[in-house]
């Protein structure tokens, strides 16, 4: 069981907007801004695409956002595109003891 | 450009140890901590601890403590992973990932794929 629960699977349509949730706990996305985003292809390594909750790193599109409210993250992917589909994971640190966890993955299908 | 490039693949018996190698190349190997990660097939990701290349210190998920070891090379810029004891269940793509501070995994290598099998 991992430690960050996301949903198993989510699906749009091109062109849509779709929302992936990833609930922690007070010990970890509630306290640190330090929530992280990666897309997975099949047979690739993960790509981050957002970090720190809301950034992201140069070269993502800007259709990919982060935001935070409580114990639950969420990335958010505007204007649904083919490529988009991939397994996406969230990250976030838990203090000194436990460092990093990952949330369980989503699977994106675009329609 | 940054690159994280894994040794290859292994297949390993039960109760053996694996020791995989992730070598960087395109920044100052030392400035940046480095993370191990690891994916079960048809699993999601999984931390398993970082080492950092300039002072030889080391955190690891409890989870691995007593069974893994990282380390690192800064004469030639490269990052190891051991884990012994290995059982079935530590088949798995093994990643190394940079980091430049909070969680800011921003280059992986390709990974490596260890199967343990009798």
């Amino acid at each position: 069981q991992s430690a960050l629960t996301q949903p198993a699977s989510v699906s749009g349509s091109p062109g849509q907007s779709i929302t992936i949730s990833c609930t922690g706990t007070s010990s970890d996305v509630g306290s640190y801004n330090f929530v992280s985003w990666f897309q997975q292809q099949p047979d690739k390594a993960p790509k981050l695409i957002i970090y720190e909750v809301t950034k992201r790193p140069s070269g993502v599109s800007n259709r990919f956002s982060g935001s935070k409210s409580g114990n639950t993250a969420s990335l958010t992917i505007s204007g649904l595109q083919a490529e988009d589909e991939a397994d996406y994971y969230c990250c976030s640190y838990a203090g000194r003891s436990t460092s990093w966890v990952f949330g369980g993955g989503t699977k994106l299908t675009v329609l | 450009q940054v690159q994280l490039v894994h040794s290859g693949a292994e297949v390993k018996k039960p109760g053996a140890s694996v020791k995989v190698s992730c070598k960087a190349s395109g920044y100052t190997f030392t400035a940046y901590y480095m993370h191990w990660v690891r994916q079960a097939p048809g699993q999601g990701l999984e931390w398993m601890g970082w080492v950092n290349p300039d002072s030889g210190g080391t955190n690891y998920a409890q989870k691995f403590q007593g069974r893994v070891t990282m380390a690192s090379d800064t004469s030639i810029s490269t990052a190891y992973l051991e884990v012994s004891r290995l059982t079935s269940d530590d088949t798995a793509v093994y990643y190394c990932a940079r980091e430049p501070s909070n969680g800011i995994f921003d280059h992986w290598g390709q990974g490596t794929l260890v199967t343990v099998s009798s």
